[in-house]
């Protein structure tokens, strides 16, 4: 069965330092998402992507985050200069069109 | 916007017992979705459940829609300890690039052997 497969599975990293988290939707879907957890809390919405740009964006969303599908089949998270308050699981998630299929997440711990 | 309210907030049972779980969202929506998450862990996709859609099956899993009171409700008959779990609802709105899907708190199911 089709995976969205998520790089890497753990990252650690000094606060005010940049992450890219990696993400490999499956092939032939069309929408992409970013959604985070912060241990023990529900599963926020981060941004929807579509047709090579942002269709939707949460308030948590803001000028550190930037989205990018730079090859046509990666889609890459990225956090400028992380804060402690970053640190989560992310998850990413494709769809064809309905039905969200997600990856296992990036544990991001920033120290 | 829409949400996913789970509830109880927390089941315990024993093994061999049914779990029943309800989701409440407060818009018109395509789809809804069940999904379990073991602790520290990613989810996993349980079933969909289309908005034309009242019932649903798989396994031993029993989802129902009733939208005219915006509810949905997950059954685990016959439930295993390897069921212990949170398992989250998610709506997903009529066109899919107007974006996303909003989780509630989930239910957090323990399953006792």
């Amino acid at each position: 069965e089709p995976e969205v497969t998520q790089t890497p599975s753990h990252q650690v990293t000094q606060m005010g330092q940049e992450v890219i988290l990696r993400c490999v939707p499956i092939s032939n879907h069309l929408y992409f998402y970013w959604y985070r957890q912060i241990l023990g809390q529900k599963v926020e919405f981060l941004v929807s992507f579509y047709n090579n740009e942002i269709s939707e964006k949460s308030e948590i969303f803001d000028d550190q985050f930037s989205v990018e599908r730079p090859d046509g089949s990666n889609f890459t998270l990225k956090i400028r200069s992380t804060k402690l308050e970053d640190s989560a699981m992310y998850f990413c998630a494709s769809s064809p069109r309905e039905g969200y299929t997600f990856g296992s997440g990036t544990r991001l711990t920033v120290v | 916007s829409q949400q996913g309210e789970e509830d109880p907030q927390a089941l315990s049972i024993q093994e061999g017992e049914n779990a029943t779980m309800n989701c409440s969202y407060k818009t018109s929506i395509n789809n809804l979705q069940w999904y379990r998450q073991n602790s520290g862990r990613g989810l996993v996709h349980l079933i969909l459940i289309r908005s034309n859609e009242r019932e649903k099956h798989s396994g031993r899993l029993r989802v129902t829609l009733d939208t005219s009171k915006k509810s949905s409700s997950l059954l685990i008959t016959a439930s295993r300890a390897a069921d212990t779990a949170s398992y989250f609802c998610a709506t997903a709105p009529f066109r899919p690039n107007a974006g996303k899907s909003t989780f509630g708190d989930g239910t957090t199911l323990t399953v006792k052997p």
